[in-house]
């Protein structure tokens, strides 16, 4: 079955520093993945996405993400944070064989302190 | 591009009364939106897929005369939810299907009275 882990529930850095957010999934074929970003009361914008090809890809706002087959994983990276970075993340795993339904994860919040 | 708006943004409704919630890709058409319920501090759930011109898909435990869903064109859906209660106050977004990709809607945040 298909899923998605977020084992980090909450992650908090200072504001400059480098932010790795993990994600690993579970999906029986190749996965089409992506990261979004939510703000609170907001909705869900695309950061970044992986279809096939480079491993690395690059999104906006600087974000950059590592498709790993070996280790089912998706990370997301960032090497300066900012405090306008503070919101939730979401990694979803897009399965083309049920209709193109996603499967997210739990989210990671993130706080960004000065 | 791939801009996808919800109207309205938030809503206060009285128990028992019907409110409608509308998707719509600006610039794009889209065969495929979905409605998603997010709960507080929590992940989106799956309610619907919706499909043009064909009836919606419903998940388990979503019920279907209660959340009615209509994909009337390429790039609107509307989610209607009958008889509110308390219970469906939620936070209800909405995405659009352009290619392999979704993108969402900025949400909307119903209170049921």
């Amino acid at each position: 079955a298909q899923s998605v882990t977020q084992p980090d529930i909450h992650i908090t850095v200072s504001e400059g520093a480098s932010l790795e957010l993990r994600c690993n999934y579970s999906y029986g074929a190749t996965p089409y993945l992506f990261w979004y970003v939510q703000s609170p009361g907001q909705g869900l914008q695309l950061l970044l996405k992986y279809f096939s090809g480079d491993t690395l890809v690059q999104g906006i706002k600087g974000f950059e993400a590592e498709f790993k087959r070996s280790q089912s994983s998706f990370n997301l990276r960032k090497p300066s944070v900012h405090w306008s970075d503070a919101a939730e993340y979401f990694c979803a795993v897009g399965a083309l064989n049920t209709g193109n339904q996603f499967y997210f994860g739990t989210g990671t919040s993130l706080t960004v302190i000065p | 591009g791939a801009v996808v708006s919800q109207h309205p943004s938030r809503v206060i409704c009285k128990s028992g009364t019907s409110v409608k919630i509308e998707c719509r890709s600006l610039d794009f058409q889209a065969t495929t939106m979905f409605w998603y319920r997010q709960f507080p501090k929590q992940s989106l759930m799956l309610m619907a897929t919706s499909n043009e011109g064909s009836k919606a898909t419903y998940e388990q435990g979503v019920e279907k005369d209660k959340f009615l869903i209509n994909h009337a064109s390429l790039t609107l859906s509307t989610l209607t939810v009958t008889s509110a209660h308390p219970e469906d106050s939620s936070f209800y977004i909405c995405s659009a299907q352009n290619q392999e990709t979704q993108y969402f809607g900025p949400g909307t945040r119903l209170l049921v009275l």
